[in-house]
């Protein structure tokens, strides 16, 4: 059981580039979603999905986009890649309703800096 | 939105040390977790904790949803338990598990 799958674990970008970080989870989770975290800043949402062919957009969207064809995985696209989206990216994923006890599971992370 | 409020910011603890974590948060929520970030970047899940009291070894946790805060217990701190914690909660949309806020984190720093 693998849990939540990032890749890669660290990115150097150039100005306008783009490029996708991958997030996969074995663990048939209905519900994954993307951070980034920032100095001081906590970690914060940019997009989220509650299910195969439904995403939403978080606190901070802006630059970013998703899509999610399968329960499996969800992929962040980063468009034109600018220096403010240097920063750790965190994908995580949660069951649905029902469980009486659960809580989300974290990837280890993409450290991504764009120069 | 909701606000989440972690203090103290900054934490150092002699090894061996108890410390409280506390974690304060603006409306009713449906969810609450406490993390770990290890030194090496990783979240941790440690407690989810909408209500009530857990433990786990020598972490416990306790939830007063009704006066909207949250307490992480560390005892016999170990230079292990050095990281940053968060506290994050979570709105329910549609019935099912919505998004984790989360606070800024506790950084604590256990010196041997």
């Amino acid at each position: 059981n693998a849990g939540v799958t990032q890749t890669p674990k660290f990115q150097v970008l150039k100005t306008g580039q783009s490029m996708t970080l991958q997030c996969a989870q074995d663990m048939n989770h209905e519900y994954m979603s993307w951070y980034r975290q920032d100095p001081g800043m906590g970690l914060r949402l940019i997009h989220y999905s509650v299910g195969a062919g439904i995403t939403d957009q978080g606190e901070v969207p802006n630059g970013y986009n998703v899509s999610r064809s399968t329960t499996e995985d969800f992929p962040l696209r980063l468009l034109s890649a600018a220096p403010s989206q240097t920063s750790v990216y965190f994908c995580a994923s949660t069951s649905g309703q029902g469980r009486l006890d659960y809580g989300y599971t974290f990837g280890s992370g993409t450290r991504l800096t764009v120069v | 939105g909701i606000q989440v409020e972690q203090s103290p910011p900054d934490l150092i603890l002699q090894e061996g040390a108890n410390s409280t974590l506390r974690c304060n948060f603006s409306d009713s929520v449906n969810n609450l977790q406490w993390f770990h970030q290890n030194p090496w970047g990783q979240l941790i899940n440690l407690f989810y904790i909408p209500s009530g009291t857990k433990q786990n070894g020598r972490l416990s946790a306790t939830t007063v949803a009704t006066e909207r805060y949250s307490l992480l217990y560390i005892s016999s701190s170990q230079t292990t338990d050095s990281g940053v914690y968060f506290c994050a909660v979570a709105l329910f949309y549609g019935g099912s598990q919505g998004n984790l806020i989360f606070g800024k984190g506790t950084k604590l720093s256990v010196k041997p």
